[in-house]
């Protein structure tokens, strides 16, 4: 089955800085979502990307998906506190609709 | 408004016994999904369903069991069997179309805990 992994694992950034996550996959992406949660909530949606190249941004979050649909990232420019929590990647590997796998998550800390 | 519901938000279990978790959505969704998450594991797809009266495993589905009778309520079923049930548990819906590429919609999730 699809794996996606994401790196770093855990990131702690001082306010004003810019980061990127980063999300592989060892398959063809057929449709790539970023989620942001704090701990023990649900998932709330960022973004979701479709095609080689895509890419798309919501105030201060970027997210790219390559050419190849197998890599993307999440880019977040000016860190703030309220960006503090866990970003997740999910994908479908394969057309129609078919199940969605999740990387194993990224930790992010904000200090102010 | 439209959303998911999962409840109950806690639950506590003794060790032997079954208990069902429940999910409903007024998303008009077609597709369902259960996940498990546990601290530094992401989520892992327990069961999944495309349609009413249809669900397929995911990667972790042994000592859990599902049903999809009608199109809103997905209840997922943790068993005696299964070995390490203690965890937080995710239910999510998405549309479902060619492409296949509709977002989950989650809802704010269970957290089951064995003693």
């Amino acid at each position: 089955s699809q794996e996606l992994e994401q790196s770093p694992q855990s990131l702690i950034v001082q306010e004003g800085k810019n980061l990127t996550i980063n999300c592989t996959s060892s398959k063809t992406l057929y449709g790539l979502y970023w989620y942001k949660q704090k701990y023990g909530e649900g998932l709330i949606f960022l973004m979701m990307l479709q095609k080689g190249g895509e890419e798309k941004s919501h105030e201060k979050i970027t997210a790219k998906l390559d050419e190849k649909k197998q890599q993307s990232s999440l880019h977040i420019t000016a860190s703030q506190p309220s960006h503090a929590g866990i970003y997740l990647c999910g994908g479908r590997n394969s057309g129609g609709y078919q199940k969605v796998t999740f990387g194993i998550g990224t930790k992010l800390q904000v200090i102010p | 408004d439209g959303g998911i519901t999962q409840s109950p938000k806690y639950l506590f279990r003794k060790e032997g016994q079954n208990v069902t978790l429940s999910c409903e959505q007024n998303l008009n969704h077609d597709a369902m999904y259960w996940y498990r998450q546990d601290p530094g594991q992401g989520l892992r797809l327990i069961y999944y369903s495309q349609i009413v009266n249809d669900f397929q495993k995911g990667d972790i589905a042994e000592g859990y069991s599902v049903s999809r009778e009608k199109k809103e309520s997905f209840p997922l079923t943790v068993t005696s069997a299964q070995k390490n049930p203690t965890a937080f548990y995710l239910c999510a819906s998405s549309t479902r179309d060619t492409s296949g590429t509709g977002e989950l919609f989650f809802g704010e999730g269970s957290r089951l805990t064995v003693l």
